[in-house]
């Protein structure tokens, strides 16, 4: 398969704590961007981080991006309720294709 | 901006019958994505459009399968004859060319149901 993989799988966190999502993946990249998806809806950008960089953050949201390890983490600080979604890391790949993992199920218990 | 615009939301269509779904790309994006998701698969990308011409359609997973791109504006992924394993959600997704460094705009999907 050319998708990445993402663990955990699922994820059930109290509101206030941290969720630490990870992604994997196969080949080298332009860059990795980050997606929330609600049930039911559409896929919604929250972060993109570039090949050559290693830290991003962007209001409660920080990403980390090893590059040699072929890896990258999702940070969501202070959770809320509202947080509750499916996140799905992405891989946009030198052919202009981007290419999505297989999603973390994060569920925020208020 | 209205975003991407996708329709119809729903689809419900008996096994045989011609689906064709529609996309409508946010004004001056001139790249356009059309991905599927389903449980088994998760996200696929079926085909992707450049200044509408078909640039990779390697995701497409059969011949019953086609996308157009007539105009900037519009675009139609077509299923003939449809099938119960067509069953999914189709998202339409657009970008600017100059914005390499920023994600996608995706469309609400299109949830098909063959029967």
């Amino acid at each position: 398969s050319q998708q990445g993989e993402e663990d955990p799988q699922a994820l059930s966190i109290q509101e206030g704590e941290n969720a630490t999502m990870n992604c994997s993946y196969k080949t080298s990249i332009n860059n990795l961007q980050w997606y929330r998806q609600n049930s039911g809806r559409g896929l919604v950008h929250l972060i993109l981080i570039r090949s050559n960089e290693r830290e991003k953050h962007s209001g409660r949201l920080r990403v980390t991006l090893d590059t040699s390890k072929k890896s990258s983490s999702l940070l969501i600080t202070a959770s809320r309720a509202a947080d509750t979604a499916s996140y799905f890391c992405a891989t946009l790949r030198a052919t202009n294709k981007l290419i999505f993992g297989t999603g973390t199920l994060l569920a925020v218990q208020p | 901006d209205a975003g991407v615009i996708q329709s119809p939301r729903h689809e419900v269509t008996e096994m045989g019958q011609e689906v064709t779904l529609r996309c409508k790309p946010i004004s001056g994006h001139d790249y356009l994505f059309w991905y599927r998701q389903t449980m088994m698969r998760g996200l696929e990308l079926l085909i992707y459009f450049n200044n509408n011409v078909p640039i990779d359609d390697s995701g497409m997973p059969e011949d019953r399968f086609s996308a157009k791109m007539p105009n900037a504006s519009f675009s139609t992924l077509k299923i003939q004859p449809s099938e119960p394993r067509d069953s999914a959600v189709y998202f339409c997704a657009s970008r600017d060319r100059g914005s390499l460094n920023y994600g996608y705009t995706f469309g609400s999907g299109t949830r098909l149901t063959v029967v």
